[in-house]
Order: C-alpha cells, then structure tokens, then sequence
C-alpha cells in the first residue's frame, strides 16, 4: 500500500537555526498535507499542496511540493521556541479518502 | 461547538470491559475519522464516515472495535472485552470535504488505559 516515508526523525536546533524536514513516496502523489502536533497537543493542519513545483509561504515557514510530486519539504527559518513539536505530513487516498501519515519529525530546541 | 470534542478525555478500565468513546464533530462536517496514535508516532487510521455511512473500516485491528454515527453527526468507537494492547490515545477528525481543501480538525483525544 501507499507509504510516506518521512526523515528524519529528530531534529535538534539551536534556536534561531532552521529546520527543515522531508517526505518521500516511491509513487507520485495527488496532494500532500503538512500538520503540526505540540507536546501534549493534538495534530493542527497547516497547508495542503497538491501542484507539482508548488512553493507555499506561511510567515517563516515554507512548504515545497517536488516537480515529480514525489516529494515534499517543510523548511522553518530562525526557529523560535514556540516552533517546538512534531511535524507529520500526510497523503490523502483518492481512492477510500484515508490519510496516510509519515513518522513525523521532532523538532527540539537546545538549551 | 467551536471545534472538535471528544469525551471522556481519561478513561481508565479493567481488562475484559467494554469502553465507549465520544466524538462530537464540527457542525456541517461531513467527514468523520478515528485514528489511534501511540506516543511518538502518526496517527493510524481506524475507521471513515461519510455522514452516516461507515465508508472505510478496513483499519479496526480486530472485530472488538465497532464505530457508528446514527444521525451523521456525533460519532461512537466501541471496543469490547478490553484488552491492555488497546491502551492508547483515540483520536477523532472531522472534515468539512470541499472546495478540493480537505483539512482535517483533530479533537484532544481520549486517553484510554486498560489496567
């Protein structure tokens, strides 16, 4: 069946690095969808793509959608504390409307 | 409501009871899942409502679970004779499916231990 495979596992940063995290299917895709779980919190949508090539901005963070759409990337700029969780992308089945998620990545910011 | 909810947030049980679990969705969504999620993972998909079709359950593990949403709205996920494997966090979505945008609103879950 359909499998993302996200990477890496965790990342540590030093507050005002960036982040970025990655994921990758061995088929093309229709869409992906990117969401955001805080410690302790429940997963937040934060965008869909679902255009080959497509590049999406919110504030500090940019989502790429890979020209084969067999990929895609969240990338953080200066990360801040409040950027602290776990970023899960996921894909949505035309067929049966099931999400299929990746791993997730754990962003974690040094002391 | 405002958003999702899901009761009871805690439910701790003994071994071999049955659980019912809540789910109130956002009003107007037409979508519905549940999900599992253990701690440091994605979540994993239980089960679909369409309304008030079960269109998917081909992720219940076993025929101990069972979900309905009668009315196609508030939603249940029952899980007979209870077994410790079971304990984790559930999670309910519900997804209003239009304009091609299908974001899914995420409940704060129910955590259930089976002691």
């Amino acid at each position: 069946g359909q499998q993302v495979m996200q990477i890496p596992q965790y990342q540590h940063v030093q507050e005002g690095e960036d982040f970025t995290t990655y994921c990758n299917s061995s088929t093309t895709l229709s869409n992906i969808q990117w969401y955001k779980q805080r410690p302790g919190g429940h997963p937040v949508f934060l965008i869909q793509l679902v255009k080959s090539g497509e590049v999406k901005k919110q504030k500090r963070l940019t989502f790429q959608f890979g020209e084969a759409k067999k990929n895609s990337s969240l990338h953080i700029t200066a990360t801040q504390t409040t950027d602290v969780g776990t970023y899960f992308c996921a894909v949505r089945l035309d067929s049966n409307y099931q999400l299929i998620w990746g791993a997730g990545t754990k962003l974690i910011i040094k002391p | 409501g405002a958003g999702v909810s899901q009761s009871p947030r805690y439910k701790v049980t003994k071994r071999g009871q049955d659980v019912a679990l809540r789910c109130d969705p956002i009003s107007g969504h037409v979508s519905l899942y549940w999900y599992r999620q253990a701690l440091g993972q994605g979540p994993e998909f239980l089960t679909y409502f369409n309304y008030e079709a079960q269109q998917d359950k081909s992720g219940l593990p076993n025929d101990r679970f069972s979900a309905e949403r009668p009315e196609g709205s508030i939603s249940t996920l029952t899980i007979q004779r209870t077994e410790q494997r079971d304990s984790a966090m559930y999670r309910c979505a519900s997804s209003l499916e239009q304009g091609g945008i299908y974001e899914q609103y995420f409940g704060p879950g129910t955590r259930l231990t089976v002691t």
